[in-house]
């Protein structure tokens, strides 16, 4: 059992520039979530999905969209960069309804230049 | 949406000294409380969760929570602490399909 992973582990990009932010789970997990760390602020919910086809958005959403085609997979895009979204995101999972504790992966430091 | 806050943002301590860390949550009724720990450099981990009965719980690495209904506190405690207790801790509260958790605070303990 790999539990959750995300690729890359450091990624530095230009303002403007598009990326994905990949992240995987093999636990079978319906519950996957993307969560923003930044100095002083904790961690804030970017977006969450509850199954499948089904996703919505957390606290933090601007400037970032996310689908969720397969239970393993919900991968967070970056349509144009910008440096406010210099930060280090984590991606974590569970197991869906009735069990609370989320599982993070080790995340992905991303700067904006 | 549950909420919690967080008092203390930097605390230093020298080793074998006591830990608390405050941690109060938003409103009353059903709610499932987390401490997750960050080390420097690495990902979060769980200390420990609340989610009904004994309201004094014990989590890895020695460290307790005691839950306090009539105080909306969840603070965190530990009796002794390492100097590999340097690390950030976080609360957080379970909210709809995810976590809120608190703005973090940075323990540093001295030799």
């Amino acid at each position: 059992n790999a539990g959750v992973t995300q690729t890359p582990k450091f990624q530095v990009l230009k303002t403007g520039q598009s990326m994905t932010l990949q992240c995987a789970q093999d636990m079978n997990h319906e519950y996957m979530s993307w969560y923003r760390q930044d100095p002083g602020m904790g961690l804030r919910l970017i977006h969450y999905s509850v199954g499948a086809g089904i996703t919505d958005q957390g606290e933090v959403p601007n400037g970032y969209n996310v689908s969720r085609s397969t239970t393993e997979d919900f991968p967070l895009r970056l349509l144009s960069a910008a440096p406010s979204q210099t930060s280090v995101y984590f991606c974590a999972s569970s197991p869906g309804t009735g069990y609370y504790e989320q599982y993070f992966g080790p995340g992905t430091r991303l700067t904006v230049t | 949406a549950q909420s919690v806050s967080q008092h203390n943002h930097h605390v230093i301590l020298s080793e074998a000294a006591s830990l608390e860390l405050g941690c109060n949550y938003s409103y009353g009724g059903t709610v499932n409380l987390f401490w997750y720990v960050q080390y420097p450099g690495q990902h979060l981990q769980l200390l420990l969760k609340y989610f009904s009965g004994d309201p004094l719980v014990k989590g890895i690495k020695g460290f307790e929570a005691e839950f306090i209904k009539s105080k909306f506190s969840f603070n965190l405690r530990k009796p002794s602490v390492q100097w590999s207790d340097t690390a950030e801790y976080f609360c957080a509260a379970y909210s709809g399909y995810a976590l809120n958790f608190g703005k973090g605070t940075s323990l540093l303990v001295t030799p």
